[in-house]
């Protein structure tokens, strides 16, 4: 079975400041998916980046950085010089077998608080 | 182009009244979810769908059924409402080659 672990329930932060959000997957699958979307105070979900198992390059979008270590099993999302916009739950999640038809394993998601 | 869309926004149930969730999405995807999502919880699945008349069960299918007739709808069928169904519930579409998921402005249904 797939898990997806986001041990960090809530954090806050100062507007500024970097602050990286950990995740941590389990999964058997030899080739596999990872993601990130944010859930803003609206309650919609935004997706954020997609990961494939086989490239573990770290992937820098504008603030969003992505470190991916097949090693550890970490898929963990830093946002350098926080704005109060990015308050918002972050979730982590997994694909399996065939690139996600069996649908996605979420975290239960970080709950980021930006106060300025 | 309006992605996906899920009809009604909020829904007041009954124990035991039964209710129809509305899904359609424009982007021509083959692939489609129903996800829930509990309180301080990440979202669990329910059901999906890989394309039209092709369905199958996800993480937590007991008391919902879906169907596919076409490749743009994806209704979620509650039957029996019950308080443990009380949730908010998203609808997610995906093209067969990137799988990024996209998704719903959700339903929150309360079942008291």
């Amino acid at each position: 079975a797939q898990k997806v672990t986001q041990a960090q329930t809530e954090i806050s932060v100062v507007e500024k400041e970097d602050v990286t959000l950990d995740c941590v997957y389990e999964t058997r699958d030899t080739t596999y998916y990872l993601f990130w979307y944010k859930q803003p105070p609206s309650g919609e979900l935004v997706f954020l980046i997609r990961r494939n198992s086989f490239d573990e390059q770290n992937e820098i979008s504008g603030r969003y950085s992505w470190n991916f270590q097949k090693s550890t099993s970490s898929f963990n999302f830093t946002i350098t010089a926080s704005q109060v916009v990015d308050s918002a739950v972050y979730f982590c999640a997994l694909s399996g077998r065939g690139g996600g038809a069996d649908g996605l394993t979420f975290g239960k998601g970080t709950h980021l608080i930006i106060q300025p | 182009n309006a992605g996906v869309t899920q009809t009604p926004k909020f829904r007041i149930l009954k124990i035991g009244q039964s209710m129809t969730l509305q899904c359609t999405q424009d982007m021509n995807h083959n692939y489609m979810y129903w996800y829930r999502q509990d309180p301080g919880m990440g979202l669990k699945l329910i059901y999906y769908s890989v394309g039209a008349g092709i369905t199958d069960k996800g993480e937590v299918p007991n008391g919902y059924n879906v169907s596919r007739s076409t490749t743009e709808d994806f209704p979620l069928r509650l039957e029996l409402a019950a308080p443990s169904q009380t949730s908010v519930y998203f609808c997610a579409s995906s093209q067969q080659v990137t799988y990024e998921q996209y998704f719903g402005p959700g339903t929150r249904l309360t079942v008291t």
